[in-house]
């Protein structure tokens, strides 16, 4: 088992250029989340899939912000333009109906 | 809205020495309660769960009671190890919420041999 695969691990990009964060879940997961590291808010909840379909973005900081999930077994999360307070780890969970979810190992974002 | 808080840290001990890191919790209904547990570079690990009220969760030497009437969730060791240094966190997911998670600060634990 593989386990939930994230993609870059570290990106280092300069404000204002698009970013794109991969992951993807455990196959057979029906769930998929994202979230976001930082120390000054901890670990938030960005947005959740279920069956590829977009249950909840409230968490989801401003328009600049953007996930999609084409099918079960990738999703990506989209920064654009990004800004330094984007600086963050971001990490994908995914679980089977709603139940432990497994992190992956998250990707480190530095925007200068 | 639900929200968890915790302890302050980070919480130094010495090997072999108890740890406890208190959480308590608001939420609207019957909340499951967690404790995952981030080791360094890497993604979190569920460490125990406890599902409803009295509920103790385990694993690893690690012990939560669900305390409804305190609203508490604490993690307890009996005897750390420096293998146990890393970053904890207790979270919390209504029982309607197809598991997401609402997560505290986190406790960054650091075990000295």
């Amino acid at each position: 088992d593989a386990g939930v695969i994230q993609s870059p691990r570290h990106e280092v990009t300069e404000m204002g250029q698009e970013v794109t964060l991969r992951c993807k879940p455990i196959s057979g997961h029906d769930y998929l989340f994202w979230y976001r590291q930082t120390m000054m808010r901890g670990l938030e909840l960005l947005i959740y899939f279920n069956n590829n379909v977009p249950i909840d973005d409230s968490g989801m900081p401003e328009d600049r912000f953007s996930a999609k999930m084409p099918n079960a077994s990738f999703s990506t999360l989209k920064i654009q333009p990004s800004e330094p307070r984007d600086s963050a780890v971001y990490f994908c969970a995914s679980s089977l109906k709603g139940s432990k979810q497994y992190f992956g190992p998250g990707t480190r974002l530095t925007v200068t | 809205g639900n929200s968890v808080t915790q302890m302050e840290g980070p919480v130094t001990l010495s090997e072999e020495a108890f740890l406890t890191i208190n959480c308590t919790y608001t939420a609207t209904g019957y909340p499951s309660l967690f404790w995952y547990v981030q080791y360094p570079g890497e993604g979190l690990q569920l460490l125990l769960k406890a599902t409803k009220a009295d509920d103790k969760g385990s694993n690893k030497g690690f012990e939560a009671t669900y305390r409804k009437e305190t609203t508490s969730f604490h993690l307890e060791k009996g005897s750390v190890q420096v293998s146990d240094s890393a970053v904890y966190f207790c979270a919390l997911s209504e029982s309607d919420s197809y598991g997401k998670l609402t997560f505290g600060q986190g406790t960054i634990l650091t075990v000295h041999p």
